[in-house]
């Protein structure tokens, strides 16, 4: 039972153009989402994060969306350089609940020059 | 810098060998957690230290244990590794429970031959 779900493994995109990843989840009780940034062998970088409080958080060239009623968040990158060729995770809490994240499976994200 | 260490970064173990995996962390943060990663899927989360309480998944195998002799360190045991545990572990940390985002090590790759 996978409460957060990344279907896209893998996105390319040009450079200076907008990248768009995508997360769905389940379970109604998260409250908090968070993206992070993951390059080969080092650990995933926590980027940015959004409270279910609000639908847009913005940090710069990336901006979280998130849609409760749909149960789904994005994340936009704009313009998109190649040093953000990464594997992208989008992870989940409930507050309250130990602060447990559950993550997606992640999608690759290619930006070429 | 503050950080989350992991040693090593690559372990290999024999089937049924005991294997100790380390993480310490300069941000003195209240809560340390481990996480098994396997190829191409979502970090799992395996337990968690918040302070000296230990907070156990339900669905960790009892193969899986953890220590935390004091707030800057954390060890993973594998009581007898299996083929299948093979995986990337990952360390992380956070100033509280339930709140706020983690962070994490670079990671230790266990290979079981």
């Amino acid at each position: 039972d996978q409460q957060v779900k990344q279907n896209s493994p893998s996105l390319s995109v040009q450079e200076g153009r907008i990248s768009i990843l995508n997360c769905d989840y389940t379970n109604s009780m998260f409250d908090y989402f968070l993206w992070y940034k993951k390059y080969p062998a080092e650990g995933p970088t926590f980027l940015i994060s959004i409270s279910s409080i609000k639908d847009k958080n913005e940090d710069g060239r990336f901006t979280v969306f998130l849609n409760k009623s749909a149960k789904h968040l994005s994340l936009h990158i704009v313009p998109s350089q190649p040093g953000d060729s990464a594997v992208y995770f989008c992870a989940a809490s409930a507050r309250g609940n130990t602060g447990k994240l559950i993550f997606g499976q992640g999608t690759t994200l290619q930006v070429k020059p | 810098d503050a950080m989350v260490i992991q040693n090593p970064r690559y372990q290999v173990t024999q089937f049924g060998k005991p294997v100790t995996l380390s993480c310490s962390q300069t941000l003195n943060h209240n809560v340390m957690y481990w996480y098994q990663q396997k190829s191409s899927q979502a970090p799992k989360l395996l337990f968690h230290y918040y302070d000296k309480d230990f907070n156990n998944e339900a669905d960790t195998p009892d193969n899986f244990q953890s220590r935390r002799p004091n707030t800057s360190f954390c060890f993973l045991d594998i009581r007898s590794p299996g083929l299948g545990d093979a995986a990337m572990y990952l360390c992380a940390t956070s100033r509280d429970q339930g709140v706020g985002e983690q962070y994490f090590g670079p990671g230790t790759r266990l290979t079981v031959t």
